[in-house]
């Protein structure tokens, strides 16, 4: 069974400082992808970064990098320079890659409440 | 442009009534799911289609239920078999196995 686990209910940071973000994951499939994603207030979902098992970089999109530590089965989100705006829910989810068969089922952890202090 | 389109963006619903919530997308994507969130909580999968015709349930699919007769359209039906509906709703396409998911704005339902 997929599993999705993020262990920090709620952080505070300091505006332009960094923040990393946990999260850990299991899974029984060989491949695959794990994405984070933004909530604001608002409630839209703003897709932040992605990360694919067989990738040998971690990713990078701007001030978001992904930490991922196969073996330890941790994709952390790394926030640097924060800014008031990132103040937000974040979502790490996981979807297991079946090129060519069954469906894969796209799950959520249940997030982490970020505050950025100024 | 392209999105995806949920409505109504807030619906109430009697106790005891069926309640379909709408969700298209002009995306051409062949994945779609619909989630749950109550406050401070994470997204928790309801249902999941791949294709045209066929979907599977998700974690918690009791008193949902779906259809996906158009690539374009996966709606919801909230049944009076679903304890606690009131939450918010979030629909979501894909359109391959390692790409993001696209959402919608989201439905609040609220049961009075």
């Amino acid at each position: 069974a997929q599993k999705i686990t993020q262990t920090q209910p709620g952080m505070f940071v300091q505006e332009k400082e960094a923040v990393t973000l946990d999260c850990t994951y299991d899974t029984s499939d060989p491949s695959y992808g794990l994405f984070w994603y933004k909530q604001p207030s608002s409630g839209e979902m703003i897709f932040l970064i992605y990360q694919g098992s067989y990738d040998q970089q971690n990713a990078t999109e701007g001030r978001y990098s992904l930490n991922f530590q196969k073996a330890r089965k941790s994709a952390n989100l790394v926030i640097s320079a924060s800014q008031l705006g990132d103040s937000a829910m974040y979502f790490c989810a996981m979807r297991g890659l079946n090129y060519g068969g069954a469906t894969n089922k796209l799950i959520f952890g249940t997030g982490t409440l970020l505050a950025v202090q100024p | 442009d392209g999105g995806i389109t949920q409505s109504p963006k807030y619906l109430f619903r009697k106790e005891g009534q069926n309640v379909t919530l709408s969700c298209e997308q002009n995306l051409n994507h062949d994945a779609m799911y619909w989630y749950r969130q109550d406050p401070g909580q994470g997204l928790r999968l309801i249902y999941y289609s791949q294709i045209v015709n066929d979907f599977q349930k998700g974690d918690i699919a009791e008193g949902y239920s779906v259809s996906r007769e158009k690539k374009e359209s996966f709606p919801l039906t909230v049944t009076s078999a679903q304890k606690n509906p009131t939450a918010f709703y979030l629909c979501a396409s894909t359109l391959g196995e390692n790409t993001e998911a696209f959402f919608g704005q989201g439905t609040r339902l609220t049961v009075v």
